[in-house]
């Protein structure tokens, strides 16, 4: 059975300062990834997501993440934080039931 | 295009009562999402609908139920409400039946049971 597990549910970084936040995955199949985040009180927006093109996915709003088969990793970075990019990040992995099995969550922090 | 509306945004019930909540997706998306996110156990599946035919089931009990209908909107019905219910569910649509397609969520329904 697919996973998805991302490291820390809450992490903080100063304003400026690089974005890195894991998520590996467990899959049998090659795997569909993606990234959502969640601002307080709505739902869910794709920041970017992985479908076996290119192992460098650009997103939105300056995030990007790479696909790492032999680490099974997907983590999602940014260079340089913004206040406006505290919110809840979810990683995701699509399994061939067209299921997204979510990892729990990271809380991003931006102190000022 | 408008984006997935999701009504009622907020309700309030009592254990034992019964709930329906409705989700418009995005004009031509043919495929309907639910899932329930909580505190405790994060985002996850309840159903999936694609044409009007449930294609995928969560792991919930029978209580949770949906449909869809011929214009792609879908409801979702709890019965007997129990306090653990309690929870932000959200649907999402995506065009068509392929999982890279990426999913688009509706802001949710805060659903509190008392």
């Amino acid at each position: 059975a697919q996973s998805v597990t991302q490291l820390g549910s809450h992490v903080s970084v100063s304003e400026g300062a690089l974005v890195l936040l894991r998520c590996n995955y467990s899959s049998s199949v090659p795997p569909y990834l993606f990234w959502y985040v969640q601002y307080p009180n709505q739902g869910l927006q794709l920041l970017l997501k992985y479908t076996s093109a290119a192992t460098l996915v650009k997103g939105i709003n300056g995030f990007e993440a790479e696909f790492k088969k032999s680490e099974t990793s997907f983590h999602l970075t940014k260079p340089s934080a913004h206040m406006s990019d505290a919110a809840e990040y979810f990683c995701a992995v699509s399994d061939s039931n067209y299921q997204l099995i979510w990892g729990a969550g990271t809380k991003l922090i931006i102190k000022p | 295009k408008a984006g997935v509306t999701q009504t009622p945004r907020y309700l309030i019930k009592t254990r034992g009562q019964q709930v329906t909540l409705s989700c418009s997706p995005i004009s031509g998306h043919r495929s309907v999402s639910w899932y329930q996110q909580t505190p405790g156990q994060g985002l996850q599946f309840l159903f999936e609908y694609f044409s009007e035919t449930q294609r995928n089931k969560g792991n919930f009990p029978g209580r949770f139920s949906g449909r869809q209908f011929s214009n792609s909107r879908s409801e979702m019905n709890v019965s007997t409400l129990e306090l653990g219910d309690s929870a932000l569910y959200l649907c999402a649509s995506s065009s068509s039946a392929r999982n890279t397609d990426t999913q688009y969520f509706g802001p949710g329904t805060r659903l509190t049971v008392l």
